[in-house]
């Protein structure tokens, strides 16, 4: 089955400046990569994703990259603020009737003011 | 529109008592997922149904754990009997399964703690 490995496991940064967390995933047939942020005792909730025919997708402050090639994709916050202070998750999918998610193992960013 | 309900949203039992955990979806979503996520990991799948049928099952420890979701809309996942390592919180998440849409929903999840 698929796997996916998240890194860094914790990342601070300071207001304003940029984070850049990565994934890797075992399965290449896997197309569809989504990004959660989970604050503390809420429910996952998606940011940002992107399908395998895209290279980069972005929605304001937030941008994914995606190398087929080498199977990792990577979630890039610019300008960060107290509020992105988060657990991130990327995942990764398959198309299909099934298109069940595989979580990396999460990201706590913290932003300091 | 609602988001997925679930409820309880605490539970703290004993080891080998069960528990029930129940879920609705999103009204018109197809799909139903019921994850488990132990404290600093992602979310695991247990379970996918769609509508009242299994998807996938692989990964739910059929010995203790059961679920169901009849008529195709709420589902209950069972715990019988709860262990120690059982203490996590149980996300449902639900997604439509006709077009493009992949994202899945999640509900506010059910924290449980066995003692």
């Amino acid at each position: 089955g698929e796997n996916v490995e998240q890194h860094p496991s914790t990342l601070s940064v300071q207001e304003g400046d940029s984070a850049v967390i990565k994934c890797t995933y075992s399965d290449s047939a896997s197309n569809y990569f989504p990004w959660y942020k989970q604050e503390l005792g809420k429910r996952p909730q998606l940011i940002i994703d992107i399908r395998s025919n895209v290279g980069e997708k972005k929605d304001q402050r937030i941008a994914v990259t995606l190398n087929k090639t080498a199977k990792h994709f990577s979630l890039h916050i610019t300008e960060t603020q107290p509020e992105d202070s988060a657990v991130y998750f990327c995942a990764a999918s398959m198309s299909g009737s099934a298109r069940q998610l595989t979580f990396g193992s999460g990201t706590q960013l913290t932003v300091l003011p | 529109e609602a988001g997925v309900a679930q409820s309880p949203r605490y539970k703290i039992i004993e080891k080998r008592q069960s528990v029930a955990f129940w879920c609705n979806p999103i009204s018109g979503h197809a799909t139903l997922y019921w994850y488990q996520q132990i404290l600093g990991q992602g979310p695991k799948l247990l379970i996918q149904f769609q509508n009242n049928g299994v998807v996938d099952d692989s990964q739910l420890p059929k010995d203790r754990f059961s679920a169901e979701r009849l008529k195709g809309v709420d589902s209950t996942l069972k715990i019988q009997p709860a262990k120690l390592e059982d203490s996590a919180v149980y996300l449902c998440a639900s997604s439509p399964v006709q077009g493009r849409s992949y994202e899945q929903y999640f509900g506010p999840g059910t924290r449980l703690t066995v003692t």
